[in-house]
């Protein structure tokens, strides 16, 4: 069956300029998960969707990123004024449940803000 | 605050060597162990979880893994590496409650010369 898919796969952009970023979760998967990829810094949780609860924002590094899930299914993550340092691999996983399943990674969207 | 430590940021091998990445841990309460892979140009896969049960956890490709819960670790093993076994690896957990997201080590790079 399709796995997670991302896109774009690549995304250049200017400083200041918004991004939009999407995913989508494998079919029937009710968790889904956005996580940032930085060089050197492994990998770093930004938000969880769960069914209908609200997300866990916790891991926003900022009120410049925000992210929504439509239909409980396709995620769209945006960054609002892009700064340099928001240059990362924006990876995007889901899971059956939440907690204790295994989670499915997509092949991420490599963004780089000039 | 929950963490996640890889000891080796990149190992060097050659093909038969024996391999064991560490990892350990700082998360209260009960844990969900997992260890990825990232092969070149691939998106992260799972190797192998842990739950509970059987502290020793047998994963894909002759991997596996020991959840030692008084040292807070979960080491990666593979007794014989194989050139096709270059990648970065990463050691994450979360808590077995649900709706927790992923804590990942910085990763480890491993390569193998044949």
């Amino acid at each position: 069956g399709a796995g997670v898919s991302q896109s774009p796969s690549n995304k250049v952009t200017e400083k200041g300029k918004d991004v939009e970023l999407r995913c989508d979760p494998i079919s029937g998967h009710t968790a889904l998960y956005w996580y940032r990829q930085s060089l050197g810094q492994g990998l770093e949780f930004l938000i969880y969707f769960q069914g209908n609860s609200a997300p866990d924002k916790s891991g926003l590094p900022s009120d410049r990123f925000s992210a929504e899930r439509t239909g409980g299914s396709v995620s769209t993550l945006t960054i609002q004024r892009t700064q340099q340092e928001d240059s990362a691999v924006y990876l995007c996983a889901s899971s059956l449940v939440g907690g204790a399943s295994e989670q499915f990674f997509g092949p991420g969207t490599r963004l780089t803000v000039l | 605050a929950q963490s996640v430590s890889q000891h080796n940021h990149h190992v060097i091998l050659s093909e038969a060597a024996s391999l064991e990445l560490g990892c350990n841990y700082s998360y209260g309460g009960t844990v969900n162990l997992f260890w990825y892979v990232q092969y070149p140009g691939q998106h992260l896969q799972l190797l192998l979880k842990y739950f509970s049960g059987d502290p020793l956890v047998k994963g894909i490709k002759g991997f596996e893994a020991e959840f030692i819960k008084s040292k807070f670790s979960f080491n990666l093993r593979k007794p014989s590496v194989q050139w096709s076994d270059t990648a970065e690896y990463f050691c994450a957990v979360n808590s077995n409650q649900a709706g927790t997201a992923l804590i990942f080590g910085k990763g480890t790079t491993l390569s193998v010369s044949s």
